[in-house]
């Protein structure tokens, strides 16, 4: 089955650090690849995805490339603030799964604390 | 910016009672999701509903649960009689054409079985 694998929290940096937090992940065919984003006391947001082997996503300032060859998914920032501060899920899917369904499995979470 | 809706958002029951999460879809969203997180571990799908009917379960999704939309704007989650084990946050979430870039998760409800 499917399986992602996120590096373990929690993470603390000082603000303009750089960031990386490690996702791999296994799957039987090629999915589509996500970061999430959650918040405190809200819900989970996309943050940014890649559908295809050696695509980027970008938002906000993070970064992540979809790596066949080491089935890998890591995001990175290059300069985090304080308002960075969340957890971050790693998530695939691999598309149609059933009758009006697409769905995502996670990883665990990497909860990520930006100290000014 | 239109969001989906939990309530509540901390719910305490004893072991044996049954229990009801609550949410409020997008209005015009026609695909509808629950999801959880035991507290420490991943995020895991447990169900998908569409035209009113489920269409996508998955093994945790036991004869303990049941979702409904009882009036065409709440979707509710129901756990008939809850385990120490169910204690964890719950997710729902909204799409409009099931593609899964459209989900629209709601902030959770955090069930603790005592």
């Amino acid at each position: 089955g499917n399986s992602v694998t996120q590096m373990e929290g929690p993470v603390t940096l000082s603000e303009e650090a750089f960031l990386t937090i490690n996702c791999t992940y296994t799957a039987t065919g090629y999915p589509s690849l996500f970061w999430y984003v959650q918040y405190p006391g809200e819900g989970l947001q996309l943050l940014l995805k890649a559908t295809k082997a050696d695509d980027k996503g970008s938002n906000k300032g993070f970064e992540a490339t979809y790596r066949k060859e080491t089935t890998s998914f890591h995001l990175e920032k290059g300069s985090v603030q304080v308002s960075d501060s969340a957890v971050y899920f790693c998530a695939l899917s691999e598309g149609y799964s059933g009758a009006g369904s697409y769905q995502l499995t996670f990883g665990k979470g990497t909860k990520l604390s930006v100290i000014p | 910016e239109p969001e989906v809706t939990q309530t509540p958002s901390h719910q305490v029951t004893q072991m044996g009672q049954e229990v009801i999460l609550r949410c409020v879809p997008i209005s015009n969203h026609l695909y509808f999701y629950w999801y959880r997180q035991i507290l420490g571990q991943k995020v895991e799908f447990l169900v998908s509903f569409y035209n009113n009917e489920i269409s996508e379960k998955s093994e945790i999704f036991d004869d303990q649960f049941s979702v409904e939309r009882p009036d065409g704007s709440n979707f509710t989650l129901k756990i008939r009689s809850t385990k120490l084990e169910d204690s964890a946050m719950y997710f729902c979430a909204s799409s409009d054409w099931g593609n899964v870039d459209g989900y629209t998760f709601g902030s959770g409800t955090r069930l603790t079985v005592v």
